[in-house]
């Protein structure tokens, strides 16, 4: 079974500043199963970002998703207010079935 | 505009079952797969379940599968999780997803990517004695 870590766990930055969150696979994956999502207390996940780097509908250009292989990246160019949540990655296997990564909080400094 | 809209907040006793549902619209219910995923207070996503709502087709984790089963009505557009034999680490909310299977023409063929576009609001689920 592939796993996929995310890091770091916790991510302390100020508005305005860039974030870069890391999601790595246990071993190589097809680039187009991978997504990412958003998480704020209290609410379901949002799509972010499939096929490792598309951008789903409306959602802003600041958020970016790129990668290959083992070692996926999630980038915020300026973290506005309401970006700073719980993002995750998930993985498509065949069967169906997914993974999800545990995780990276991105809190305000 | 697509919608999901899951049932309310449940409370059971252990070794009791609960079922969840989760009614489409704003889009053809066959087209899509639905998918479950449950997160537990305080942690992250685990998925449990996707069911095809063209064929019926279901597949499950392999952490649950003795004890869920998903269907569904397409007369009335809804999903429904049941989940049997509840334990207290069964505590979670409950999600449905609708999945979006996505073809990308490359080169040498289609890529295909697999994600969930759409989310229910989720459903609570307790189980305590």
């Amino acid at each position: 079974e592939i796993v996929l870590t995310q890091s770091p766990g916790t991510l302390s930055l100020s508005p305005g500043e860039r974030a870069t969150l890391s999601c790595r696979a246990s071993q190589s994956v097809t680039s187009t199963y991978l997504a990412w999502y958003q998480q704020k207390p209290g609410q379901a996940p949002r799509l972010l970002i499939y096929g490792a780097s598309s951008r789903a509908t409306g959602i802003p250009d600041r958020f970016s998703g790129s990668g290959s292989g083992t070692d996926f990246t999630l980038t915020i160019s300026r973290l506005e207010p309401e970006d700073f949540a719980v993002y995750y990655c998930q993985l498509y296997h065949s069967s169906p079935t997914w993974t999800f990564g545990q995780g990276t909080k991105v809190e305000i400094k | 505009q697509v919608q999901l809209v899951q049932s309310g907040a449940e409370v059971k006793k252990p070794g009791a079952s609960v079922k969840v549902s989760c009614q489409a619209s704003g889009y053809t219910f066959t087209s899509y797969g639905i998918t479950w995923v449950r997160q537990a207070p305080g942690q992250g996503l685990e998925w449990m379940g996707w069911i095809s709502a063209y064929k019926g087709n279901t597949n499950y984790a392999q952490k649950v599968q003795d004890r869920v089963s998903l269907t569904t009505d397409t007369s009335t557009s809804t999903a429904y999780m049941e989940l049997r034999s509840l334990r207290s680490d069964d505590t979670a909310v409950y999600y449905c997803a609708r999945l979006k299977v996505d073809p990308h023409y490359s080169g040498n063929g289609y890529l295909y990517s697999y994600y969930f576009d759409y989310w229910g609001q989720g459903t609570l689920v307790t189980v305590s004695s």
